[in-house]
């Protein structure tokens, strides 16, 4: 079975400070995705990475950055956070395009 | 041209009852509809999908109704359960052209009552 892990369920964090979401996955998947997930909105991309050190935009970028230095790892960087980034993010991951993505439980952040 | 419309927001249905949930996109370059499923505190997770080369899709007691001509496509679920009570959200891609990406639907909350 596929476990995509994110590193925390809830994190609190205050208005500037830089955050840190992490995520990996076990199964040598080659694509990563960071989405948000708003009440009415749906999940919204933020950022994917097709490979190793390779990243994209998606919709909602601004305000967000990622590093995947390793395979399993993708990290979603808050550079200086805001009360509206607070909300449920949720990282995915698959094998290939094509392929079904497999989500992890979230991280719920709130930004004070 | 990229979003995927769903409806309704929430939705009651007794126990055995017959649960509908409708999607419409306006990108006729989509060609992949999945439908994923979300419990409380859990990730969503693939249910059933459908490509457009067929009408409708049965896994169990989940159907997905694709309608190519109206741009529409649905999820319908027979005998619903109470253990069906959850969040679900339809997406669309392209998969034919480039790096595939899931647009979704805002989602459905369901509740079915016992």
């Amino acid at each position: 079975d596929v476990k995509v892990t994110q590193s925390s369920r809830y994190l609190v964090k205050r208005t500037g400070e830089k955050v840190f979401l992490e995520c990996v996955q076990d199964m040598d998947h080659e694509n990563m995705f960071w989405y948000r997930q708003d009440p009415g909105l749906g999940l919204r991309l933020i950022y994917f990475s097709y490979d190793v050190k390779m990243k994209e935009k998606g919709d909602i970028p601004e305000g967000y950055s990622v590093s995947r230095e390793k395979k399993e790892r993708f990290s979603l960087i808050l550079e200086s956070a805001s009360t509206n980034q607070t909300s449920m993010y949720l990282c995915a991951s698959r094998m290939m395009s094509n392929q079904p993505q497999h989500f992890g439980d979230g991280t719920r952040l709130s930004i004070l | 041209q990229q979003q995927v419309k769903q409806s309704p927001q929430s939705l009651i249905v007794q126990k055995g009852g017959i649960s509908i949930i409708n999607c419409a996109y306006e990108n006729t370059a989509f060609d992949y509809f999945p439908w994923y499923q979300q419990f409380p505190g859990k990730g969503p997770a693939l249910l059933i999908a459908i490509r457009p080369d067929v009408s409708e899709k049965k896994e169990g007691r989940f159907t997905i109704s694709f309608n190519k001509s109206a741009k529409q496509f649905s999820l319908h679920i027979m005998d619903s359960q109470p253990g069906d009570s959850a969040t679900y959200f339809c997406a669309a891609s392209k998969t034919n052209t480039g790096f595939q990406k899931l647009v979704f639907g805002t989602g459905t909350r369901l509740l079915v009552s016992p």
